[in-house]
């Protein structure tokens, strides 16, 4: 199993470009997250998805859009790009648990792109 | 607004010492707590916990929930070099969807021979 992919694993833009991160996963799972990790600060939620055809707005989810295109891919895409979006960006997927009082899962992570804005 | 803290942000310390890291968080709809490590790369997952008072244990780490309080802990004994690593804690839940899955800062261990 590939797990989480992401592509592209580098990235350069100028200030205004626009371009779309794309993950992908393999394992049947319902939930989709994108994080953006900066130094010093963790992983911050930009979007997540709990299922196909929904979204909801993470805690930095402001110059970013995303879309559920289908159970395995979630895409996340900057219109016009900022230098404050110079970040890591990972995605990460987890399988719902089976009920209310059921286990609870995991995040996997995909390898992660490194964006750089000029 | 949810909320997840950690502490220390950074520790240096001798191979053999035992380390403890610390977990706060404030959450709407808590639903677990969840430890990762953090290399050179993507998190790679340590621990879910659920419940209060419940020791999960995987070799030299350990840690425990307590949800009264709203924090946990992260204990590594005999620390090894190979354990310098960024550690996140996240928290699962929120006022809109239990879905939603946030993470602290991180607490940058380096264990020095």
């Amino acid at each position: 199993n590939a797990g989480v992919t992401q592509t592209p694993k580098f990235q350069v833009l100028k200030t205004g470009q626009s371009m779309t991160l794309q993950c992908a996963q393999d394992m049947n799972h319902n939930s989709m997250y994108w994080y953006r990790q900066d130094p010093g600060m963790g992983l911050r939620l930009i979007y997540y998805s709990a299922s196909e055809g929904t979204t909801d707005k993470g805690e930095v989810p402001n110059g970013y859009n995303v879309s559920r295109l289908n159970k395995r891919e979630f895409s996340l895409r900057l219109e016009s790009a900022a230098p404050s979006q110079t970040s890591v960006y990972f995605c990460a997927s987890r399988r719902p648990g089976q009920g209310l009082f059921s286990s609870y899962n995991e995040q996997f992570f995909g390898p992660g792109t490194r964006l750089t804005v000029l | 607004e949810d909320k997840v803290v950690q502490s220390p942000l950074s520790l240096v310390v001798h191979e053999g010492d035992t380390v403890t890291l610390n977990c706060s968080y404030e959450v709407t709809n808590f639903r677990s707590l969840l430890w990762y490590k953090q290399e050179k790369k993507a998190p790679t997952f340590l621990f879910m916990l659920t419940s209060s008072g419940i020791e999960k244990k995987s070799g030299r780490l350990s840690s425990i929930l307590d949800k009264k309080e709203l924090f946990s802990i992260l204990n590594i004994t005999a620390t090894q070099t190979g354990d310098s690593a960024v550690y996140l804690c996240a928290v699962e839940g929120s006022r809109t969807s239990y879905d939603k899955v946030i993470f602290g800062p991180g607490t940058s261990l380096s264990v020095i021979p």
